[in-house]
This record gives structure tokens, sequence and C-alpha cells, in this order.
């Protein structure tokens, strides 16, 4: 079955930055988008963007544009969201999702703190 | 960006009885392929967001049929013909017409 696992929660300090994994099994790795999005709390999701895995092409969102990066490595069927310049209104929990939004990682709880 | 609103945030209800939620679009979700690119989800309390219909009125795979959903352009209902009390959490609909995709806020669902 398909399948998005991803990485666990991470602590991390104003002005860092931080890297979530999202490991797909169940299905061809590289015919699907892979969506990264995030739901701080109390708020509604955002959309940050997304990585096209066949040819590792990006498109993100004009909110993160200037400090994140998407990048693939097909053989371990792992995709990576790195976020930069930390702030505390990052807190949140960040999740991949498949192409149309069918399949959903867990989450990955990202905390901002001095 | 295209903004997403929805009525009600709240919403308890009688196990048994319809119930419907209301998401608008500030912009139309109509593409030129026919389709209207608006989804709509259930999160229920520590879990990941379920896909419950997809281009605005078509089932997800394994979801009840008591789920449906209806509208075009900006205007968009979902509806819970019989309401179970393992439909309670939070419902959201999301729009992928555009990048950036936006999200409504969600609709709280429990049992009164």
């Amino acid at each position: 079955q398909v399948q998005l696992l991803q990485s666990g929660a991470e602590v991390k300090k104003p002005g860092a930055s931080v890297t979530v994994s999202c490991k797909a099994s169940g299905y061809p790795f590289t015919s699907y988008t892979i969506h990264w999005l995030r739901q701080a709390p109390g708020q509604r999701f955002e959309w940050m963007g997304w990585i096209t895995v066949a040819s590792g092409e990006v498109e993100f969102s004009h909110q993160f544009h200037d400090r994140i990066t998407m990048t693939r490595d097909t053989s371990t069927a792992t995709v990576y969201m790195e976020l930069f310049s930390l702030g505390f209104d990052d807190t949140a929990l960040y999740y991949c999702a498949r192409e149309t939004f069918d399949y959903w990682g867990q989450g990955s709880l990202v905390t901002v703190s001095s | 960006d295209v903004v997403m609103t929805q009525s009600p945030l709240s919403l308890p209800v009688t196990p048994g009885e319809p119930a419907s939620i209301s998401c608008r679009s500030s912009q139309s979700l109509l593409h030129s392929d026919g389709n209207n690119y608006l989804h709509w989800y259930l999160q229920k309390p520590g879990q990941s967001p379920q896909l419950l219909i997809y281009l605005g009125s078509a089932r997800a795979s394994g979801v009840p049929d008591r789920f449906s959903g209806s509208g075009s352009g900006t205007d968009f209902t979902l509806t819970i013909s019989r309401v179970e009390a393992e439909d309670v959490g939070v419902y959201f609909c999301m729009q992928a017409q555009q990048t950036p995709f936006t999200f409504g806020p969600g609709t709280k669902v429990d049992i009164k």
C-alpha cells in the first residue's frame, strides 16, 4: 500500500535551518510529484511547494521561495524539504503529500524555540 | 492568491441527521478542462487529512457514499446524508486550480 513516512520531531533555535524527509513506498516513486505543506497551531494549512520527482523541478510558494529547498534521492525514494532562517512562527506540523493529495505523510513537528 | 472561506466554522450534528458545509473561493475554480479543482478533506484528531471528495464531486476511494460534493465555479458544498459518530473532526476544502494552492479555515464537526 502507498505510504509516505516522514522523519521525526525537531527542535530548532531561531535562525537555524531544518530538514524534513519523506520516504515513499508502495508506488512508482518517480511517477508522482510530492507536495510539502504545513499547519501551524490554530492555523489553516499552507502549501509550501512541490517537487517533480522525475526531473527534480521545483515550484515554491512565494511565501517561502527565498528560504526553502526541495530535493529528492531516487535511490532511496526519499524527498527532502529544507527550510532556512527559522522564526518562531515556523513552529508547525510539516506534511508531505502525493501529487493529487490522496496520500499524506504522518506529519513532522518542527518547534522553533530559544 | 485564491482566498478560501467556509461556513459554518463549527457544526454540532445529530447522528442520523444530514449536515452540509459551504466552501467559497475568491476566484473561479473551473478549469478549461471542465473540472473544478476543489477538494474536500476530513482531519480527525491526531491524524493526517484524508481525502473525501476531489474535483468538486468525485468521491475518493473507500469513502462512504453518505458523503457527496457539489457546486461549481466559486461555490461548493459538502453534504453528509446521515451523520455517523465516526464523522467527527475538522473538514476543510482546498483549491488546486492555481498555485499557491490554498485552504479553507476548516469546519469543526462534533456530536451534539
